[in-house]
């Protein structure tokens, strides 16, 4: 079984959908959370930091439920330029700074 | 301000050849970690470095070494390559502390042949 798993798409969907994506993670002492994206070809960035209270970043929101080890990314009225793979990153704790990512789920937005 | 800088860009060697990989961490940055990640995959980890120690090892043979240097730059090298090596090597860097945000490089593309 993989540390993060996440449903790797693809997902399309037109131009101001509202799009989300789920993320498990197996390892209970799992401690930081993240999202990044990760354009073709390109390095993954950063795209927020998810807490448990959950957080929103404009048309961005996550959700971290730690009973059930899952985590969700909810983008809104998606943009052209939201297409690209969005990569579920966990932190265990005692692994130093190593992160463990998901295989990525594919977002296309359709004009 | 520069991000995290790695060269070279892209990389074609030989099955057997050994590879020396670079990065630049952002500046005032302390933590460097390298990883793999191949077609279709997230990236694996591979090493971090903090403060020029050693602080964590992924689950990659011992072809693959690194090190961090005073100036908290870092080298990974990969010993008899195989054609299975071929990848986008990232180096990625972080203040160190509490604060876990990381921030990559555009990574070496490596391929093997």
């Amino acid at each position: 079984r993989k540390e993060v798993e996440q449903d790797p798409g693809p997902f399309n969907v037109p131009e101001g959908a509202t799009v989300a994506f789920n993320c498990t993670y197996s390892n209970s002492a799992s401690q930081s959370f993240f999202w990044y994206r990760q354009d073709c070809r390109k390095e993954p960035k950063l795209l927020m930091s998810v807490y448990s209270s959950g957080n929103e970043d404009g048309r961005f929101t996550a959700q971290l439920n730690r009973a059930s080890q899952y985590i969700s990314l909810l983008i809104r009225d998606s943009k052209l330029s939201d297409s690209a793979t969005y990569l579920c990153v966990v932190n265990i704790r005692g692994s130093a700074r190593q992160l463990t990512f998901g295989s990525g789920t594919q977002l296309t937005v359709l004009p | 301000d520069a991000g995290v800088t790695q060269s070279p860009t892209h990389l074609i060697k030989t099955r057997g050849q050994h590879v020396t990989l670079r990065c630049s961490p952002i500046s005032g940055h302390k933590s460097v970690s390298w990883y793999q990640q191949v077609l279709g995959q997230g990236p694996q980890f591979i090493f971090q470095y903090y403060e020029k120690e050693e602080r964590g090892r992924g689950n990659f043979p011992d072809r693959f070494s690194a090190r961090q240097f005073p100036n908290y730059s870092s080298e990974l090298n990969v010993n008899a390559l195989l054609l299975g090596d071929s990848a986008l090597y990232l180096c990625a860097s972080s203040l160190g502390g509490f604060d876990m945000k990381t921030f990559f490089g555009q990574g070496t593309r490596l391929t093997v042949v």
